[in-house]
């Protein structure tokens, strides 16, 4: 099965830098989302990227997508402290079953915001 | 905005029992997908349900798990016989469509806690 997985683990950086997250993934896919997920809460969806998407701005999100490579990027402009959580590439299956489709998430980029 | 709700926000059950979650879609989605996420691990696929069935379904999702929409708004995911190990973060989510093309909302989780 696919997988998207993310790189840094980790990243902690100062208040108003950007943050960088990075995701892989393995097999061919209908689109990529991601998610930020706050210490033992919910997931937020933030962003999807169809497969014939390049790139996608959303506020200071900025998402890029390289089906060559099987590769995407989640950079987070002016970064504050309200931006510490964990962010998570999901892929879905591009040839999974019929009328639906499952997600797969990676496990995730912890990024800290020191204000 | 619309969004998911789940009930409840945290359930301690004992091993060996049976626990049913509770989830309420968004009002105009038409899919509706059950995950969990173990602490500190990975956030996994466990079913996915639309027009009254299971769509897709992951190996965890054996015949302990049964899911239901017992009315117009409600979906349940319940555990026949809980272990040890089914303690989690259980999530739900929908989407409008099961196409690949559209995003999957996902709700504030319900923490399961078996003792």
């Amino acid at each position: 099965s696919q997988q998207g997985e993310e790189d840094p683990q980790a990243l902690s950086i100062q208040e108003g830098e950007n943050a960088t997250m990075n995701c892989s993934y393995k097999t061919s896919i209908n689109n990529l989302q991601w998610y930020r997920q706050n210490s033992g809460r919910g997931l937020v969806h933030l962003i999807l990227i169809r497969s014939n998407e390049r790139e996608k701005h959303s506020g200071r999100l900025r998402v890029t997508l390289d089906t060559s490579k099987k590769s995407s990027s989640l950079l987070i402009t002016a970064s504050r402290a309200a931006d510490t959580a964990s962010y998570f590439c999901a892929t879905d299956d591009l040839y999974s079953g019929a009328g639906s489709y499952q997600l797969t998430f990676g496990k995730g980029t912890k990024l800290s915001v020191i204000p | 905005e619309p969004e998911v709700t789940q009930t409840p926000s945290h359930q301690v059950t004992q091993m060996g029992q049976e626990v049913i979650l509770r989830c309420v879609p968004i009002s105009n989605h038409l899919y509706f997908y059950w995950y969990r996420q173990i602490l500190g691990q990975k956030v996994e696929f466990l079913v996915s349900f639309y027009n009254n069935e299971i769509s897709e379904k992951s190996e965890i999702f054996d015949d302990q798990f049964s899911v239901e929409r017992p009315d117009g708004s409600n979906f349940t995911l319940k555990i026949r016989s809980t272990k040890l190990e089914d303690s989690a973060m259980y999530f739900c989510a929908s989407s409008e469509s099961g196409l690949g093309i559209y995003e999957q909302y996902f709700g504030p989780g319900t923490r399961l806690t078996v003792t």
